[in-house]
């Protein structure tokens, strides 16, 4: 079992909608969660961190972690075009050294 | 203030060459993340540095990789004698500090072995 898992999608939305990522972790120790955006052929952007279970908002932007499910999420309110990219879930644990990735959704938002 | 630094870009090697990547931390930042990226795939952690030290490399594979962080200059990855295989994107992080800290990335360097 992967220690992360995450829909690749492609997920493809119109402008305005509000759009549902997720991921799924095996790992109990993980206690830092992270939302990264990578456009094309660029590097990873960070975009939210949170630490432990609970909700953090950031403009457009909600990151959602529930421990006791092992889940996470993101929403993206009122998307946009500029939202269209791939979006990366991270994890991390005090007991360890890595970051652990989900392989990414791919987000396409048309005008 | 100048975001994580990576060069080359692209990279082109034959089979049997070296690679090496290069990769300037954020300024303030000590610690050093090197990650693989192939196509449809996640990140791979590959190791973690600190300044002169290998903290973590269980992510390396035995042979042909290598990755250091001298006192000065940059973090520096190195693939000796190059498989097609080893084709991918190589990002560098870099952190503040370790424990659960947000890691930055750089662009990225594109290796492609022909």
């Amino acid at each position: 079992q992967k220690e992360v898992e995450q829909d690749p999608g492609p997920l493809s939305v119109p402008e305005g909608a509000i759009v549902s990522l997720n991921c799924t972790y095996s790992n109990s120790a993980f206690q830092y969660f992270m939302w990264y955006r990578q456009y094309s052929r660029k590097g990873p952007e960070l975009l939210m961190y949170t630490y432990s279970s609970g909700n953090k908002e950031d403009g457009r932007f909600t990151a959602q972690v529930d421990k006791s499910s092992k889940y996470i999420s993101l929403f993206i309110r009122d998307s946009q075009p500029s939202d269209s990219a791939t979006y990366l879930c991270a994890m991390f644990s005090n007991t360890g050294n890595q970051f652990y990735f989900g392989t990414g959704t791919s987000l396409t938002v048309i005008p | 203030n100048a975001g994580v630094m990576q060069n080359p870009r692209h990279l082109v090697r034959r089979r049997g060459q070296e690679a090496r990547l290069r990769c300037s931390p954020m300024k303030g930042h000590s610690h050093v993340y090197w990650y693989r990226q192939l196509p449809e795939e996640g990140l791979k952690f590959m190791v973690y540095l600190q300044k002169e030290n290998i903290i973590d490399e269980s992510g390396m594979p035995k042979e042909r990789f290598s990755a250091e962080f001298p006192k000065e200059g940059p973090s520096i990855l190195r693939i000796q004698q190059v498989v097609r295989g080893d084709s991918a994107a190589y990002f560098c992080a870099s952190s503040h500090t370790s424990v659960g800290n947000e890691q930055f990335f750089g662009p990225g360097t594109r290796l492609t072995v022909l």
